[in-house]
């Protein structure tokens, strides 16, 4: 089955403990993304992978760090958590064959709640 | 940042009503312009990806037209039925040496059976 997995689901933590939230996808997707869900502000892109080894900045990245070391896989790591960053995740992929390839549309993992106390 | 405008915020209509949204983007640096799908509880699922101005795609009851250069698109729904319930999120893809997604806030809809 096509799919976008995250892990874990629902987290609990504490101001500056260093957590990472896992994203794999089994579609041979080129391009992935972590979005961030607050109330009244919709999906905010916080990083997006056009391939591996290729990570750039959506419009809210402070405070969070990515990696592509593999085509599948695109953790979103919080290197010290604040209640700020507490929200709904969601990581997303989709293919990219360049920029003459425009049509296609992102797969959305399941979410990960994340409350920082 | 550019902004990405969705109207109404939300929206209640009777079980077999027509109904339509709209979703307002920056026409520069456009690149192609999605609608998604979000039901409570569950994750967004894509509807349509438009790229050309005058785009017009249906999937069932549900079509969208996309202008690109006046900056608008909108996302009709025929004969609605209690099962449209949910939140209609469009998002811009830019181009402008990066290819960022600017997602709107949404239009929730409400279907009365």
């Amino acid at each position: 089955e096509a799919q976008v997995t995250q892990n874990p689901r629902y987290l609990i933590t504490v101001t500056g403990k260093k957590l990472t939230v896992t994203c794999s996808q089994n579609m041979n997707h080129e391009y992935m993304s972590w979005y961030r869900q607050d109330p009244g502000l919709g999906l905010r892109q916080i990083y997006y992978s056009m391939n591996v080894e290729v990570t750039d900045k959506g419009d809210v990245p402070e405070g969070y760090k990515v990696s592509r070391k593999e085509k599948r896989n695109f953790p979103l790591i919080l290197e010290s958590p604040s209640p700020n960053q507490t929200s709904l995740y969601f990581c997303a992929s989709s293919h990219w064959y360049g920029p003459e390839y425009k049509g296609h549309a992102q797969f959305f993992g399941p979410g990960t709640r994340l409350t920082v106390l | 940042i550019l902004n990405v405008e969705q109207s109404p915020q939300s929206l209640h209509v009777q079980e077999g009503d027509s109904t339509n949204f709209t979703c307002s983007f920056p026409s520069s640096n456009f690149y192609a312009l999605h609608w998604y799908r979000w039901e409570t509880a569950k994750s967004p699922e894509a509807l349509f990806v438009m790229t050309l101005n005058g785009d017009e795609k249906k999937k069932g009851r549900i079509s969208a037209t996309l202008n690109t250069k006046e900056g608008y698109s909108y996302l009709y729904i025929k004969g609605s039925q209690p099962e449209d319930s949910a939140t209609y999120l469009c998002a811009s893809h830019t181009t402008s040496g990066t290819y960022k997604y600017i997602f709107g806030t949404g239009t929730r809809l409400k279907v009365l059976a």
